[in-house]
């Protein structure tokens, strides 16, 4: 059974970093896209950044852009998300979500999440 | 970038009910539109992709249809499981938008 777990949150100070990562397992790791997808307390979910199998290609949301970074270690199984500059509205759980080998991208296996909160 | 607008925000039916769920993208994303549920404290689940195809153990009471800007999500005879919040997102292109989600609740 597919299965992803997010490690990594916690509370850091405005302007600090954190590095998210995921845990893959119970499928082929390298033949799946990936995302990163957030949630602020009591809020919908926002999408964060999508990164392709091989890694070759990536993209942010605007309000995360040139500050997060994605990544992937297909050796590793593992997807990464290196936040830094970090703001209280990068409050939120974060999940990482497999993206489904079909047209309309569906994400159809999502972590437990892990809660990043933003405060000083 | 491609906004996704649901509604309503909100929504309060009986077990026994029909509920319908919109969704309107700001332009067209032909079928690539998904949805989810989600209960508190959970990860979400997807329910349907390709706007109309039902993901594998999602019961039968759960449709969707439409294609090109206009979706819609219909549950059918809601059983008390069903009492969640609904998302749409597209698939088409990058940010890959959710609409703002559709809490279901019990009257």
């Amino acid at each position: 059974e597919a299965q992803l777990v997010e490690s990594g949150g916690g509370l850091e100070q405005p302007g600090g970093s954190l590095r998210l990562s995921c845990a893959a397992s119970g499928f082929i790791f390298s033949s799946f896209e990936m995302n990163w997808v957030r949630q602020a307390p009591g809020k919908g979910l926002e999408w964060v950044s999508y990164i392709s199998s091989s890694g070759s290609s990536i993209y942010y949301s605007d309000s995360v852009k040139g500050r997060f970074t994605i990544s992937r270690d297909n050796a590793k199984n593992s997807l990464y998300l290196q936040m830094n500059s970090l703001r209280a509205e990068d409050t939120a759980v974060y999940y990482c979500a497999r993206v489904g080998l079909i047209a309309s991208r569906p994400l159809d296996c999502w972590g437990q999440g892990t809660l990043v909160t933003v405060s000083s | 970038d491609i906004q996704m607008t649901q509604s309503p925000s909100s929504l309060s039916a009986s077990v026994g009910d029909r509920v319908t769920i919109t969704c309107r993208a700001s332009q067209n994303i032909n079928i690539y539109l998904n949805w989810y549920q989600q209960k508190p404290g959970k990860a979400p689940k997807v329910l349907i992709y390709g706007a109309s195809t039902l993901e594998s153990r999602v019961p039968s009471r759960f449709s969707g249809s439409g294609s090109g800007t206009d979706f819609t999500l219909t549950i059918n005879s809601l059983q008390p499981e069903d009492f969640a919040t609904y998302y749409c997102q597209q698939g088409y292109t990058t940010p890959y938008s959710f609409g703002q989600g559709t809490k279901l609740e019990i009257k």
